[in-house]
């Protein structure tokens, strides 16, 4: 069965400092794979999608992540946080009829 | 992008009482929407699938009495949680794939979600 796996609940990180997220996925041999965010109380809004060609993604609020076919992951980065980005973040991947599999996802907190 | 309207945005509702939750596609055509259950601090969990048209698929272990969906254009689907009691209580949003920047169906757009609480 497909699963997404997001290893750490939680992180804490302090504002200005780089934020790694990591994601596992296990299903297709190409996956299309996503990254949300979610505040508080509120939907989630796209950071940034892989489907294919470069595998170093831009996406937005400066995000960016990483699919690696050998490790089976999309990791999340951002080389500077601000405290803006605390929130939750959670990692997908699609599968048959458009359905989402999503990680466990990660809290950030932000430190001062 | 797309967007994704989801109404209301918060419900309190007596126990025993029924609450619909609307989810539109605002500038796109969504043949299918899937509605999610979201509980606090945890990750989203797929209740079904909506079809136009058609019946709505539901994922194991949800009752499809429970939790009536309705798909019966292609901007509008809506989830009633019927005989609402406290366990219902939970933050519902609804997605539909949309036109990305990388074409046709390539990205879902979520609605805000309703937190409905039931008391």
């Amino acid at each position: 069965a497909q699963s997404v796996t997001q290893p750490d609940i939680h992180i804490t990180v302090s504002e200005g400092a780089s934020l790694e997220l990591r994601c596992n996925y296990s299903y297709g041999a190409t996956p299309y794979l996503f990254w949300y965010v979610q505040s508080p109380g509120q939907g989630l809004q796209l950071l940034l999608k892989y489907f294919s060609g470069d595998t170093l993604v831009q996406g937005i609020k400066g995000f960016e992540a990483e699919f690696k076919r050998s490790q089976s992951s999309f990791n999340l980065r951002k080389p500077s946080v601000h405290w803006s980005d605390a929130a939750e973040y959670f990692c997908a991947e699609k599968a048959a009829g458009n359905k989402l599999t999503f990680g466990g996802g990660t809290r950030v907190l932000v430190k001062p | 992008g797309a967007v994704v309207s989801q109404h209301p945005s918060w419900v309190i509702c007596k126990s025993g009482t029924s609450v619909k939750i609307e989810c539109r596609s605002l500038d796109f055509q969504a043949t299918t929407m899937f509605w999610y259950r979201q509980f606090p601090k945890q990750s989203l969990m797929l209740m079904a699938t909506s079809n136009e048209g058609s019946k709505a698929t539901y994922e194991q272990g949800v009752e499809k009495d429970k939790f009536l969906i309705n798909h019966a254009s292609l901007t509008l689907s809506t989830l009633t949680v019927t005989s609402a009691h406290p366990e219902d209580s939970s933050f519902y949003i609804c997605s539909a794939f949309g036109q990305g920047k990388g074409g046709m169906n390539t990205e879902a757009f979520f609605g805000q979600g309703t937190r409905l609480t039931v008391v």
